[in-house]
């Protein structure tokens, strides 16, 4: 079955603190993408990866293709990155042609 | 340059009426796919389309629900006769042909009373 694991599911911290978001799939994939969500609002696309890392402001995400693993950091965290952050993956060799998602890390970032 | 564009953002509907979403893709994205998220649950995709076709239609309930791209205008989500259990935030998200980005909509909160 094709899965795709988030941890942790919540995850309360200070401000300012470094924050580490994992997700884990079970097969190939041809991309990832970090998704954020705030309560009752739209989606935002973070990033989308297909190797290596990717950096924009205070957010870095990283992809290991061999480990069928990534991970989004938060640098100097802050209260507005309090959402709820997705990892969804487009599964490469046939399937459905959208994506599979995590079911999300709620992220509280406290002052 | 205006983003994906769903309206409308909320939705009432009672039991057995119909419930049309609607989703103008970014200028330039030629694919939409359409995806449910369920109180308290993750989001599942329902339908992939490029204009006038449907590409991928295997996350689509059986009955009642139905989408459409045509040449000119927004794609549309239909649900016939709904029921309570469709009650749910529909988002749409677009892409250019290289499928190499992916930009959603606000979401359409339907409630079905």
């Amino acid at each position: 079955k094709n899965e795709v694991e988030q941890s942790p599911q919540n995850l309360t911290a200070q401000e300012g603190e470094f924050i580490t978001i994992n997700c884990s799939y079970s097969v190939g994939i041809s991309a990832l993408h970090w998704l954020q969500q705030h309560p009752g609002g739209g989606i935002v696309s973070l990033f989308m990866l297909s190797s290596g890392k990717k950096k924009h402001g205070r957010l870095i995400a990283t992809i290991n293709i061999q480990e069928k693993h990534s991970s989004l950091h938060i640098t100097a965290s802050h209260p507005r990155d309090s959402a709820v952050y997705i990892c969804a993956v487009i599964y490469s060799g046939g399937g459905a042609d959208g994506l599979t998602f995590g079911k999300g890390t709620h992220l509280i970032i406290q002052p | 340059n205006a983003g994906v564009m769903q309206n409308p953002r909320h939705l009432v509907r009672r039991r057995g009426q119909e419930a049309r979403l609607r989703c103008s893709p970014m200028k330039g994205h030629s694919h939409v796919y359409w995806y449910r998220q369920l109180p308290e649950e993750g989001l599942k995709f329902m339908v992939y389309l490029q204009k006038e076709n449907i590409i991928d239609e295997s996350g689509m309930p059986k009955e009642r629900f139905s989408a459409e791209f045509p040449k000119e205008g927004p794609s549309i989500l239909r649900i016939q006769q709904v029921v309570r259990g469709d009650s749910a935030a529909y988002f749409c998200a677009s892409s250019p042909p290289a499928r190499d980005g992916y930009t959603f909509g606000s979401g359409t909160r339907l409630t079905v009373v």
